[in-house]
């Protein structure tokens, strides 16, 4: 089964400041989404991945299937960029597993 | 709007009260699920259906109970809740199986059991 695990688990930054989370996984995976999960909401899918970089807006999410490893960038962070972060990765016909998420706290 | 609509999104309950949790999407996919999350620990699948009237067990499927008799909804049912069932929901849906799906998340139903 494979394993995925973000880092870091925690992050306060201030606004404007550039952001990276990381997320690896143990296993070769087909496809690697990044979704947001804002307080007291649901979750939106922002990205998914099975190779290189795709961009929208001020987020970008890059993959590197060799070191089986993915980040998360926000350029130009804002107090609304505040969230939980999580990534989840899976192969073939399994299923998601997720990793345990990303608090992110951007203050004014 | 394609959406996945849970409800309630808030319940308190007691032990033993039978509860229904629904979930419908309106985007006609085939694949759909139901997830709980726990601090510390990430998203763990319950049960998920690749079809109407087709249903499987997912990682922590134990006091769950789910249908699947039209495409568009998939109800979660807890037959004798426990404490230990408090948690935050979601279901999702998928066009079809398979990680490369996009997904789509309801709003979340946070349970608690008193």
């Amino acid at each position: 089964k494979n394993e995925v695990e973000q880092s870091p688990q925690n992050l306060t930054a201030q606004e404007g400041e550039f952001i990276t989370i990381n997320c690896s996984y143990s296993v070769g995976i087909s496809a690697l989404h990044w979704l947001q999960q804002h307080p007291g909401g649901g979750i939106v899918s922002l990205f998914m991945l099975s190779s290189g970089k795709k961009k929208h807006g001020r987020l970008i999410a890059t993959i590197n299937i060799q070191e089986k490893h993915s980040s998360l960038h926000i350029t130009a962070s804002h107090p609304r960029d505040s969230a939980v972060y999580i990534c989840a990765a899976g192969g073939g016909a399994d299923g998601l597993t997720f990793g345990k998420g990303t608090h992110l706290i951007i203050q004014p | 709007e394609a959406q996945v609509t849970q409800n309630p999104r808030y319940l308190i309950t007691v032990t033993g009260k039978k509860l229904t949790v629904t979930c419908s999407q309106n985007m006609n996919h085939e694949y759909m699920s139901w997830y709980r999350q726990d601090p510390g620990l990430g998203l763990r699948q319950i049960y998920y259906s690749m079809n109407v009237e087709v249903t499987d067990k997912g990682d922590v499927p134990e006091g769950y109970k789910v249908s699947r008799k039209e495409k568009r909804n998939f109800p979660l049912i807890l037959e004798s809740p426990s404490p230990n069932q408090t948690s935050l929901y979601f279901c999702a849906s998928s066009p079809g199986q398979g990680p490369n799906q996009p997904q789509h998340f309801g709003d979340g139903t946070r349970l608690s059991i008193l």
